[in-house]
């Protein structure tokens, strides 16, 4: 059964600030890895999209790598903003016979403080 | 560009009555998710749809059910709803199911709030 590990729960940063947030997984058979930004009481924003045959995607000021024998992956946030605090969610999508649902993480709650 | 729309957004329902939860997917998209988000918890997967068809099943009670139309939105149909229903709902749409090497992400609706007392 696939598990879903994010490091740290929380985290509090001045404006600014370059961030790293980890993700792990325990089962490497992935099509895919997400990262996600969810705000209080809102919806799943997908910020990035890793294919399991790459290693790192990059939008903006966001940076995402995939280590898939490692079952790792993290998400760097440069110069971050107040703009940015949020719930940032790590998503996998496992291949194989269950390889429709996405299994999530518990997230990292991020504050950046102006 | 359309995103996924879900109604109603807010849902309060008594103990043991039922409720319906509606998913209208993007435009073209086959494929449809159902999620459950309890209070501080992390998205859990309930099932999926694909053109009308149940495509694969998480742990979803049997006091739920679900279905695909025709127009491929989708209903998740609750009964005998208990206190530790109360989460919000998650739908969500891809324009093919998932395959190896796919760029394809769930677009994800804003959700329906469901509080059950």
């Amino acid at each position: 059964k696939q598990e879903v590990t994010q490091i740290p729960a929380a985290l509090s940063v001045p404006e600014g600030e370059n961030l790293v947030l980890n993700c792990s997984f325990t089962d490497s058979a992935i099509y895919n890895l997400q990262w996600f930004r969810q705000d209080p009481g809102k919806g799943l924003t997908s910020l990035l999209l890793i294919q399991s045959s790459q290693r790192e995607q990059t939008s903006g000021r966001l940076n995402a790598s995939l280590d898939k024998s490692s079952g790792r992956s993290t998400l760097y946030i440069a110069a971050s903003q107040p703009g940015d605090s949020a719930t940032y969610l790590c998503a996998v999508q496992n291949g194989g016979g269950s390889n429709y649902k996405l299994t999530f993480g518990k997230g990292t709650l991020l504050t950046v403080n102006p | 560009a359309a995103g996924v729309i879900q109604s109603p957004r807010h849902l309060i329902k008594e103990k043991r009555e039922t409720a319906t939860l509606k998913c209208y997917p993007i435009p073209r998209h086959d494929t449809v998710y159902w999620y459950q988000q309890g209070p501080g918890q992390d998205p859990q997967f309930l099932i999926s749809f694909y053109e009308k068809m149940q495509s694969d099943k998480g742990s979803i009670p049997d006091r739920f059910s679900a279905q695909q139309f025709s127009d491929y939105h989708s209903e998740l149909n609750m009964s005998s709803l208990e206190l530790g229903d109360s989460a919000l709902y998650f739908c969500a749409s891809s324009p093919r199911p998932p395959l190896a090497g796919s760029t394809d992400t769930q677009y994800f609706g804003p959700g329906t709030r469901l509080t059950v007392l």
